[in-house]
């Protein structure tokens, strides 16, 4: 089934620890977005890119990179690990003809 | 810049009542909109969707309707189910919009609770 991947579903870091959250698409979706989602709280944000080989910050990017060297993966990295990354994360893509796409999340916590 | 914003919640209501969620939204151009639901522990689903002026959108009898001249999205139900209960977010798009990035930008959420 086409859709969006995200490994691991869940994971436990330690302060200081770093981590690759993976996202793979197989839709050819150009667009593709990092949102965090806090507890009782909205998404935002964190990078997105258009296309392989761009990508640009969003509102939440501090403590955060992201690489697109291909137009089906779009990691996001943390290094250095703090409890405010404490938070779920998904991953979206937006094209023809799905439209928004989510991943199901990957629950990450830091102690 | 583009912002959404919702009712606060949580929104609690006996099975049967008729449902608004109020959203409305400030944004340049012409964005679309949409009404995404989130189960416990699940991620986010596509509602409904408008994706101009006085577009109505509707799903499982969920409605919105597009109105550009209020800059607003309430979402409603004229009869709501315990299978109902869920937070519920209002996003819009920018892609049609000065940017062109197709960043969704969401408000913060509604909780509905549905008593029997």
């Amino acid at each position: 089934n086409a859709g969006v991947t995200q490994t691991p579903k869940f994971r436990i870091l330690k302060i200081g620890q770093s981590m690759t959250l993976q996202c793979t698409q197989d839709m050819n979706h150009n667009y593709m977005y990092w949102y965090r989602q806090d507890p009782g709280m909205g998404l935002k944000l964190i990078y997105y890119s258009v296309g392989a080989g761009i990508t640009d910050k969003g509102e939440v990017p501090n403590g955060y990179n992201v690489s697109r060297s291909t137009t089906e993966d779009f990691p996001l990295r943390l290094e250095l690990a703090a409890p405010s990354q404490t938070s779920v994360y998904f991953c979206v893509t937006m094209g023809e003809p799905y439209g928004y796409t989510f991943g199901s999340g990957t629950r990450l916590t830091v102690v | 810049g583009n912002s959404v914003t919702q009712m606060e919640g949580p929104v609690t209501l006996s099975e049967e009542a008729f449902l608004t969620i109020n959203c409305t939204y400030t944004a340049t151009g012409y964005p679309s909109l949409f009404w995404y639901v989130q189960y416990p522990g699940e991620g986010l689903q596509l509602l409904l969707k408008a994706t101009k002026a006085d577009d109505k959108g509707s799903n499982k009898g969920f409605e919105a309707t597009y109105r550009k001249e209020t800059t607003s999205f309430h979402l409603e139900k004229g009869s709501v189910q315990v299978s109902d209960s869920a937070v519920y977010f209002c996003a819009l798009s920018d892609l049609q919009g000065s940017s062109n990035t197709g960043k969704l930008i969401f408000g913060q959420g509604t909780t509905l609770q549905v008593k029997p």
